[in-house]
């Protein structure tokens, strides 16, 4: 069975500091992988997929295949990134459709 | 472009009291989801649809119904709201199996 573990619930940081929220799977095919992020107020959106590889607002995620994890890393917070992040795993991509298995979420709160 | 835009916002309801949540997108998506938010739980699929006339049970599809008669709308129906499924309500779109979710903004549901 497919498998997302987030294990920090709250992440509180100041302005400045390095941010790491980890993100571990569990899927026996070959992953995609995705951080979603939810800002107060507003609707869930992609921040960014690891086959993309690419940097967003600073964000960076590698999977790593060895310890089965997506962590998500910027080294240095802003206030603004204060929000919900939610690590989702792509599963069923054989079948021709996709179905996200979300993380229970990490919410980041970054301090002036 | 409205993108993903999902109707009422807000609702209570008694317990045995039926209704349906609206789910419309104007990006000619074809696949379309209903997730629920709990707390500690993260996001979990309900029901999903891959194309108009076809819908399939997602992760905790028990005390839902859905239908997708039109490409652009994804229902949502309760038929005997129960206290377990106070919750938020997220519908979202892609086009393909790779591309991003696009989410509403969800319904907060109240159950008493």
């Amino acid at each position: 069975a497919q498998r997302v573990t987030q294990p920090e619930k709250l992440l509180s940081v100041f302005k400045g500091a390095p941010v790491e929220l980890k993100c571990n799977y569990s899927y026996s095919g070959s992953p995609e992988l995705f951080w979603y992020v939810q800002y107060s107020r507003q609707r869930l959106q992609l921040l960014l997929r690891h086959i993309s590889r690419e940097s967003i607002k600073g964000f960076t995620a590698d999977l790593n295949k060895g310890e089965t994890s997506f962590h998500l890393k910027k080294p240095f917070a802003q206030e603004e990134d204060s929000a919900m992040y939610y690590c989702a795993l792509g599963a069923g991509m054989n079948t021709g459709f996709q179905k996200l298995v979300f993380g229970t979420g990490t919410r980041l709160l970054v301090s002036p | 472009n409205a993108g993903v835009t999902q109707t009422p916002k807000f609702r209570v309801l008694k317990t045995g009291q039926s209704m349906t949540l609206l789910c419309a997108q104007d990006m000619n998506h074809e696949y379309m989801y209903w997730y629920r938010q709990d707390p500690g739980m993260g996001l979990r699929l309900i029901h999903y649809s891959v194309g108009e006339g076809t819908t399939a049970k997602g992760e905790v599809p028990d005390g839902y119904n859905v239908s997708r008669l039109k490409k652009q709308n994804f229902l949502l129906g309760l038929e005997s709201a129960a206290p377990s499924q106070t919750s938020v309500y997220f519908c979202a779109s892609t086009q393909s199996y790779n591309s991003p979710l696009h989410f509403g903004n969800g319904t907060r549901l109240t159950v008493t």
